[in-house]
């Protein structure tokens, strides 16, 4: 059963356009939502996260929305660059879990020139 | 140093080999984690270890052994692995402070069982 649920799997922006991914979960114990980005080859590597006291968290061209009462939540990457081009991971965690990550399926994003 | 470090990038193993993952961290995190990712998938975790105790066993066949010798390294010995188990393995760590779960990753071992 797949706590966290990402959508699209994939996503074609031109450059200089908005990518928007988002996720929702179920679990209401979840505390932690971070994001990741990989790259073909490479690690997942943190991007930005977002705990559900605070409703938008901004990192340069990253924003996460979290909305708590929908327990929704979702990255906008703005001014998208082709170097965005990645599959990016929602994830959540809670306490008392040892840090285990839930993680959504992912997002294929390309960014065409 | 705010790296994982993963050796060997690349592995290419016969079903009845045995063969080890080495996992290394000097950000004096506390917890560190085996995940398993085949392509286009998530990462599926495998194993936790805090404070060099094995906290978390996500059912992982016993033809894979994680240990941990000390705080900075992690190890994943593997032994009569079949085709399927062929994936990329991650290393992680964090510091498990209340409320942060922020995960350093390492790039991976491309494992292949032939």
């Amino acid at each position: 059963q797949q706590q966290v649920k990402q959508s699209p799997q994939s996503l074609i922006v031109q450059k200089g356009g908005i990518s928007i991914i988002n996720c929702a979960y179920e679990n209401t114990a979840f505390d932690y939502f971070p994001w990741y980005q990989q790259f073909p080859g490479k690690g997942p590597a943190l991007l930005i996260a977002i705990r559900p006291d605070v409703s938008e968290k901004k990192e340069g061209r990253f924003t996460i929305s979290f909305n708590k009462s929908a327990k929704q939540f979702s990255l906008h990457i703005m001014d998208s660059q082709p170097g965005d081009s990645a599959t990016y991971f929602c994830a959540a965690s809670k306490q008392g879990s040892w840090g285990k990550l839930q993680f959504g399926a992912g997002t294929q994003v390309v960014v065409t020139p | 140093d705010t790296e994982v470090t993963q050796t060997p990038k690349h592995l290419v193993m016969g079903m009845t080999n045995k063969k080890s993952l080495k996992c290394e961290q000097h950000m004096g995190h506390r917890a560190m984690y085996w995940y398993k990712q085949k392509a286009k998938k998530p990462p599926e975790l495998m194993f936790v270890y805090s404070y060099e105790k094995l906290s978390i066993n996500e059912s992982v066949p016993s033809r894979f052994s994680p240990e941990c010798p000390n705080s900075s390294l992690l190890n994943l010995h593997l032994h009569a692995l079949q085709p399927e188990d062929s994936a990329l393995y991650l290393c992680a760590s964090s510091q498990p402070r209340e409320g942060n779960y922020g995960y350093t990753f390492g790039s991976g071992t491309r494992l292949t069982v032939v």
